[in-house]
């Protein structure tokens, strides 16, 4: 079974604070995936990286960055959180490009 | 940008009764996926479609992926309380869109027992 981890399920930070989410896959996987989850809106693209040290912008990259040191770990970072990144963020990865992606269990992040 | 439409936005339904949903977009995908998502917990993928007319069961989730590749419909068949949850489609674009994910804004089901 794919395992997609998180490292943490729930965070609460103050505005203006530095924040790592670190996602962690063991399948092996090419491609990892950002995303953002809010009422109503779906599931949005950050970033995502098919390759080590390889980061592509997704569709809302603003007020992020990505670092993919290792194959197995994607780390999501808020430079400097504000109350509009309060969110659900989920790491998926793929095998390759056009396979399907598996999903963390996703960590809630209150920015007050 | 491309964009799903992804209905009914929520349902309550009484256990036993058949559910159905769809997504539809002005887009072409080629490959359809159906994930499910718990309270609390990241997307499981359901079921995923990879040819246009492919209908493809799983236990009694079936879906199918239009013909048109516009297209797909999820249906749940005799629901029971913990099909509870929020149903999402996702589309896959083509090698030459960088096979992204677009993904529809979900369908929230809620049963009643």
């Amino acid at each position: 079974d794919v395992k997609v981890t998180q490292s943490s399920r729930y965070l609460v930070k103050r505005t203006g604070e530095k924040v790592f989410l670190e996602c962690v896959q063991d399948m092996d996987h090419e491609n990892m995936f950002w995303y953002r989850q809010d009422p109503g809106l779906g599931l949005r693209l950050i970033y995502f990286s098919y390759d080590v040290k390889m980061k592509e912008k997704g569709d809302i990259p603003e007020g992020y960055s990505v670092s993919r040191e290792k194959k197995e770990r994607f780390s999501l970072i808020l430079e400097s959180a504000s109350t509009n990144q309060t969110s659900m963020y989920l790491c998926a990865s793929s095998f390759g490009r056009a396979e399907t992606q598996y999903f963390g269990p996703g960590t809630r992040l209150l920015v007050l | 940008g491309q964009q799903l439409n992804q209905s009914p936005q929520s349902m309550f339904i009484q256990e036993g009764e058949d559910v159905s949903m769809n997504c539809t977009s002005s887009s072409i995908f080629n490959t359809w996926l159906w994930y499910k998502q718990d309270p609390g917990e990241g997307p499981v993928l359901l079921i995923a479609l990879y040819k246009a007319g492919e209908l493809t069961s799983n236990g009694r989730l079936t879906a199918q992926f239009g013909i048109t590749r516009k297209d797909s419909f999820l249906n749940i068949s005799a629901s029971i309380p913990s099909d509870v949850g929020i149903y999402f489609c996702a589309g896959q674009l083509a090698p030459e869109y960088g096979n992204k994910l677009v993904f529809g804004a979900g369908t929230i089901l809620r049963v009643k027992s």
